[in-house]
Formats: structure tokens, sequence, C-alpha cells
């Protein structure tokens, strides 16, 4: 399995609910990510988790709460979102947080805030 | 001065020659570089990645890095037009940011039969 999994592909959500997004792989990774890209504009840093410890924040908005509940699993629970929250949120797994690996993309979730 | 900096294009090569992408970047202690390309509405994808001063080959794809300058490129040769996409040139910071990728703001190529 080579995959990170991502669910829900899209999601539509108003500003006073609380949703959450799903990633998943079985590669053995002990780093995981999430990304938020605009449209036209590159992937920027949210988060890392390194050996399911929160090592990484990008100074996110407190809208925006990770959990890492085991080295497969990484959510990000939504609550209070602005429509300048919509997006594509893309998870993405290395086997460390390190320099010298790659990273492995998910196919992401589209946010929409409405 | 932007962390990672490419021309945002686009690039437009005929079918068959040989693309040219370049990446500039600003942190000196970054030791790991990495191409990923991107078709519209999907997520990155890794093609290559180069740790050490010189070339790297894989099939179509050179990746050429050169720390003293700063500077990373990506050729892509014999272009198909399945190659289009935009092409995201990233950089793995070391210090404090471990494990932080930082993209730059993409290439979009376009290849024309």
């Amino acid at each position: 399995d080579t995959e990170v999994t991502q669910t829900p592909k899209h999601l539509v959500m108003g500003m006073t609910n609380k949703k959450s997004l799903k990633c998943e792989q079985h590669m053995g990774h002990r780093a995981m990510y999430w990304y938020k890209q605009k449209a036209k504009k590159p992937p920027e840093l949210m988060f890392v988790y390194s050996y399911e410890k929160l090592s990484i924040n990008e100074s996110v908005p407190s809208r925006f709460s990770p959990e890492c509940p085991n080295s497969s699993l990484l959510n990000l629970h939504l609550h209070a979102l602005q429509p300048e929250d919509s997006a594509l949120y893309l998870c993405a797994s290395s086997q460390r947080a390190g320099q010298d690996y790659g990273y492995t993309f998910g196919s992401g979730t589209r946010l929409t805030v409405v | 001065q932007k962390e990672v900096e490419q021309n945002s294009g686009p690039l437009s090569v005929p079918e068959g020659a040989i693309a040219s992408l370049n990446c500039t970047y600003s942190d000196r202690v970054s030791q790991s570089f990495f191409w990923y390309r991107q078709y519209s509405g999907k997520s990155p994808e890794l093609i290559m990645s180069i740790y050490s001063n010189g070339d790297k080959e894989d099939g179509r794809f050179t990746a050429q890095l050169n720390k003293a300058s700063q500077y990373v490129s990506l050729l892509i040769r014999d272009s198909q037009p399945s190659d289009s996409a935009t092409y995201l040139c990233a950089v793995n910071a070391g210090g404090t940011s471990y494990g932080k990728l930082t993209f730059g703001q993409g290439t979009i190529l376009t290849v024309h039969p």
C-alpha cells in the first residue's frame, strides 16, 4: 500500500458547523502533515506530526484542530470556519520528519465554507 | 525575498523538445530538494528528489543542483502533452523547521503537439 487516503473528497460546511477531515496511511511512515492550498497557489504548511506528536504548528488559527490518534491516522477538526478557509486541504506523509524524505500526498479534501 | 522562487510561466514547448524549469532558494542550510508535478485539480506528485550537487537522472527527467548558487533545475526530455502541468519546486529546511517542506509558486508547463 503506497497511498495516503483522505476523506471526504469534497465537503461543504456552514460557518457554525463542526466537521472533521480524515487521513490514513499504511506505509509505516512516522511523519504526517496537513497543508492548505488555495487556487493557483502553492501548498502552505499547517501542521507537522512526528511520531504522533505535534512538532510544528505554523500559527494556524484555533478553529483548525489537528489530532493524531495513532501512527496511521491524522485528523483535522474544523469549527467555526470562515469563507476564506475554503481551499484544498492536503494530507501528506513521509518516512520520518527529516530533510531527506519527500512526501506522499493524498488526493485532498476540497472544502467550501458557506 | 521569497524562500523558494520559480518563474511562474507559462512555459510552452513543442512536443519532443526539452523543457527546462528553474528554481532558486534563499536558505543556505537547505539540504534536500524536490520536484513535484501537479495536474489541475489534483494533488502534488513527487517526481524527483536531489540532495547532492550535480545531476540526477530518472527516465526523461534530470534534476540539477548547485548549492553554491542556491539553484536547482528540472529538465524534461522528449516532452509529451501529458507532461502539461504545474511543476512545484520544494525545499526541506533544517534547524528548527526540521521536516517543513516549503514550495515555490510553481511553473505552469504546456507541451503542445
